[in-house]
């Protein structure tokens, strides 16, 4: 299994440019995640899905869509990029059930650096 | 609401040394705790996690004790290594909530 892929690793746009960032996962799992990471603020939720067919804003979703295309890819799209959005994207999927039991743990991509100058 | 609060780092700790990382939480209900790690060019990974009070969540020789009472969740390790040297989270979901609630994070540096 490969886990958790994003594409592209790194990227550098100009502002008022558009870009899509594309995550997929091959566990099957229900729900999917899109954060930022900013130095010294941990992490933040952009949007998730907590099931294929659904969206939802999280912490800091202006400026970014996303799209469920389907149980194993989530995609986040910038449409009009600004400097404020430099920063280091991780997508994450998780399951709702493990061992028969409710889960709660989170699975992570490598992470893309996006640079807006 | 609900949050989570780290020490700040980083921590400069030598080989061998004792590690504590402080996370305490505030939270509504009975939240399952995470501990994180970063390690450097990588995306995070779950390291140790507790469901219910007075549980303890171990992995790799890192033990954290989930205590009500304090409202805390600290990441300790008796004998640090310099593969250890990453940037370790803090993290709370809120009963069924599909969200993970992030600390900042804190920098661990081993010296050898």
């Amino acid at each position: 299994n490969a886990g958790v892929t994003q594409t592209p690793k790194f990227q550098v746009l100009k502002t008022g440019q558009s870009m899509t960032l594309q995550c997929a996962q091959d566990m099957n799992h229900n729900s999917m995640y899109w954060y930022r990471q900013d130095p010294g603020m941990g992490l933040r939720l952009i949007y998730y899905s907590a099931s294929e067919g659904t969206t939802d804003k999280g912490e800091v979703p202006n400026g970014y869509n996303v799209s469920r295309l389907n149980k194993r890819e989530f995609s986040l799209r910038l449409e009009s990029a600004a400097p404020s959005q430099t920063s280091v994207y991780f997508c994450a999927s998780r399951t709702l059930f493990l061992d028969g039991r409710y889960s709660y743990e989170q699975y992570f991509g490598p992470g893309t650096r996006l640079t807006v100058t | 609401g609900n949050s989570v609060t780290q020490m700040e780092g980083p921590v400069t700790l030598s080989e061998e040394a004792f590690l504590t990382i402080n996370c305490t939480y505030t939270a509504t209900g009975y939240p399952s705790l995470f501990w994180y790690v970063q390690y450097p060019g990588e995306g995070l990974q779950l390291l140790l996690k507790a469901t219910k009070a007075d549980d303890k969540g171990s992995n790799k020789g890192f033990e954290a004790t989930y205590r009500k009472e304090t409202t805390s969740f600290h990441l300790e390790k008796g004998s640090v290594q310099v593969s250890d040297s990453a940037v370790y989270f803090c993290a709370l979901t809120p009963d069924s909530n599909y969200q993970l609630i992030w600390g900042a994070g804190t920098k661990l540096i081993i010296k050898p």
